[in-house]
């Protein structure tokens, strides 16, 4: 079974904090993703990679940026956490990119609560 | 834009019940749909997948329908039970894009 775990459920931090969130993938997929999901707007994509050190922007990279030193783990970071950052962040890999026919495989999620 | 929408945003059923749950998009040119499930406060777990060129798939007490043409999808659970109690996403793959509903929070009652 694939696995994807995120490195912290729950995570509290200030205003203008430095935050990684960091997502691991034990199944030697080439793309990764990263989302954040929040009431009635449903999972919006952030960043996603495609391979170790190449990223792409999703929907709403602002405020964030990404890092892909290894295969196997995809880390987000919020250079300087806002308040409106606060949310439900979900790692995501798959074999295939977002063109591909396969599903993706969720990590739990990180709940995040910026103060 | 590719919006993808689920009504209701919350359904509660008592138990036993057969029910539907509902899936619209708006760009019909798909590559795949998808349903997932979310308990609460955890991930996505993947339940169905249907090719664009697919009508249905089904997995025990679950069955997916796509209809390109009309922009929807639905989920239907035979016999539903409280365990099924959680929130449904579906989600509409494009080339190079995926697009989420806000999911329908679904309670079934003993």
């Amino acid at each position: 079974d694939v696995k994807v775990t995120q490195s912290s459920r729950y995570l509290v931090k200030r205003t203008g904090e430095k935050v990684f969130l960091e997502c691991v993938q034990d199944m030697d997929h080439e793309n990764m993703f990263w989302y954040r999901q929040d009431p009635g707007l449903g999972l919006r994509l952030i960043y996603f990679s495609y391979d170790v050190k190449m990223k792409e922007k999703g929907d709403i990279p602002e405020g964030y940026s990404v890092s892909r030193e290894k295969k196997e783990r995809f880390s987000l970071i919020l250079e300087s956490a806002s308040t409106n950052q606060t949310s439900m962040y979900l790692c995501a890999s798959s074999l295939f990119g977002l063109a591909g026919p396969e599903t993706q495989y969720f990590g739990p999620g990180t709940r995040l609560l910026v103060l | 834009k590719q919006e993808v929408t689920q009504i209701p945003a919350a359904l509660s059923v008592p138990e036993g019940e057969n029910l539907v749950l509902n899936c619209s998009f708006t760009d019909s040119a798909i590559y795949n749909l998808q349903w997932f499930r979310q308990d609460p406060g955890k991930g996505l777990t993947s339940l169905l997948l249907i090719q664009s060129s697919q009508r249905e798939q089904t997995s025990g007490r679950l069955n997916a329908s796509l209809d390109k043409s009309s922009g929807r999808s639905t989920l239907y659970i035979a016999a539903s039970q409280p365990g099924d109690s959680a929130t449904y996403l579906c989600a509409v793959k494009y080339n190079n894009d995926m697009r989420f509903g806000a999911g329908t929070r679904l309670t079934v009652k003993p």
